[in-house]
């Protein structure tokens, strides 16, 4: 079975501090698709980045980094001079195909910056 | 492009009655995917169409159920509704063309009295 743990239910920082949300996942399959979405207030899931089991090489998007580790079934998400509009729940999330199949969400971490 | 769309955006039902909400796809893309997101239990998977046939269901009464139309434009519909259907109910659309995303579309919420 697929499963993915967010330890971190709410994080709060002060603008322009770095940030780390951490994601773990369990699955048997050998390929398999992490994502990061984020979600504002709003509700709507903006889609962030999305990784496939065999890249494991750090990405890097502006303020935005990911940090995958197969070795510790890892995908960190690090969010550098954090702003307030960063202020959203962040989902990290698994399937085993991409695109159409169902996606296991963890339970999200709630992330505040404070101005 | 434009985004994923769902109509209405809230609703407000009594138990017992039933509800239909609708998905509006990205152009171009084929697979529509349903989830309810609760508080208590999260985001979960509800059932996945594609070229309007079903392919994955997730593990939801039968009271809830769907479909999809030859435009890939899909709804959902929720009968006999509980106070536990009350969540934010979201769809996600895909070009099912190897590897790809799903993109989601604001949401309904929909509130259960």
């Amino acid at each position: 079975a697929q499963k993915v743990t967010q330890a971190q239910t709410e994080i709060s920082v002060v603008e322009k501090e770095d940030v780390t949300l951490d994601c773990v996942y369990e699955t048997r399959d050998t390929t398999y698709y992490l994502f990061w979405y984020k979600q504002p207030p709003s509700g709507e899931l903006v889609f962030l980045i999305r990784r496939n089991s065999f890249d494991e090489q750090n990405e890097i998007s502006g303020r935005y980094s990911w940090n995958f580790q197969k070795s510790t079934s890892s995908f960190n998400f690090t969010i550098t001079a954090s702003q307030v509009v960063d202020s959203a729940v962040y989902f990290c999330a698994l399937s085993f195909n991409s695109g159409n199949t169902p996606l296991v969400f963890g339970k999200g971490t709630r992330l505040s910056v404070i101005a | 492009k434009a985004g994923v769309t769902q109509t209405p955006r809230y609703l407000i039902k009594t138990r017992g009655q039933q509800v239909t909400l609708s998905c509006s796809p990205i152009s171009g893309h084929r697979s529509v995917s349903w989830y309810q997101q609760t508080p208590g239990q999260g985001l979960q998977f509800l059932f996945e169409y594609f070229s309007e046939t079903q392919r994955n269901k997730g593990n939801f009464p039968g009271r809830f159920s769907g479909r999809q139309f030859s435009n890939s434009r899909s709804e959902m519909n929720v009968s006999t509704l509980e106070l536990g259907d009350s969540a934010l109910y979201l769809c996600a659309s895909s070009s099912d063309r190897p590897p790809d995303t799903q993109y989601f579309g604001p949401g309904t919420r929909l509130t259960v009295l």
